[in-house]
């Protein structure tokens, strides 16, 4: 079984639409996580920390449930420029070292 | 602020051939790191130097890929001999220390073995 499980996607949405994401996770020692986003052909890049108590910023939202082990993140009003592949983030055994699914591709039309 | 450097941003060869690949932290990061995308899939450690000393090298194959950080700032990463399955882009990350979850990529090198 893979460390972290993303549906590759592509999630083909209209602008303005709500779209969510789920990532699973293997590790139940695994103590931070995130969503990176990376733009086609592009390095990826943090987008944004999840936490237990689920966190906002604008128009996204992440959570996080222990228990089932999956971590989500909520895209609300899509805009064309939230196109890209949005990157699943755990941290391994050791702290410091990041452990990346394979990505959930978003296309947004006008 | 300059973000991580990295050189060349494409690379054919032929399998068999050596090939190295050159990154240039962003200043006063201490954490390098390596990291090989294939297509299709997230990011895959390689290895990580905090400062000129190895952390983790444990997915490196280490019979052809090695990589140096000699003076604690640019890092090189070789091939040698490359395969077809080498394909990727490689790409180089640096964070400050204790803030490993942030890490700043820089553009990648896309390697092609033919």
């Amino acid at each position: 079984r893979k460390e972290v499980e993303q549906d590759p996607g592509p999630f083909n949405v209209p602008e303005g639409a709500t779209v969510a994401f789920n990532c699973t996770y293997s590790n139940s020692a695994s103590q931070s996580f995130f969503w990176y986003r990376q733009d086609c052909r592009k390095e990826p890049k943090l987008l944004m920390s999840v936490y237990s108590s689920g966190n906002e910023d604008g128009r996204f939202t992440a959570q996080l449930n222990r228990a089932s082990q999956y971590i989500s993140l909520l895209i609300r009003d899509s805009k064309l420029s939230d196109s890209a592949t949005y990157l699943c983030v755990l941290s391994g055994d050791s702290s410091y070292k990041l452990i990346f699914g394979s990505g959930t591709r978003l296309l947004v039309r006008p | 602020e300059a973000g991580v450097a990295q050189s060349p941003r494409y690379k054919i060869i032929e399998k068999r051939q050596s090939v190295a690949f050159w990154c240039n932290p962003i200043s006063g990061h201490a954490t390098l790191y390596w990291y090989q995308q294939i297509l299709g899939q997230g990011p895959k450690l390689l290895i990580q130097f905090q400062n000129n000393g190895v952390v983790d090298d444990s997915q490196l194959p280490k019979d052809r890929f090695s990589a140096e950080r000699l003076k604690g700032v640019d890092s090189t990463l070789k091939i040698q001999p490359a395969k077809l399955e080498d394909s990727a882009v490689y790409l180089c990350a640096s964070s400050h220390p204790g803030q490993s979850y942030e890490q700043y990529f820089g553009p990648g090198t896309r390697l092609t073995v033919t």
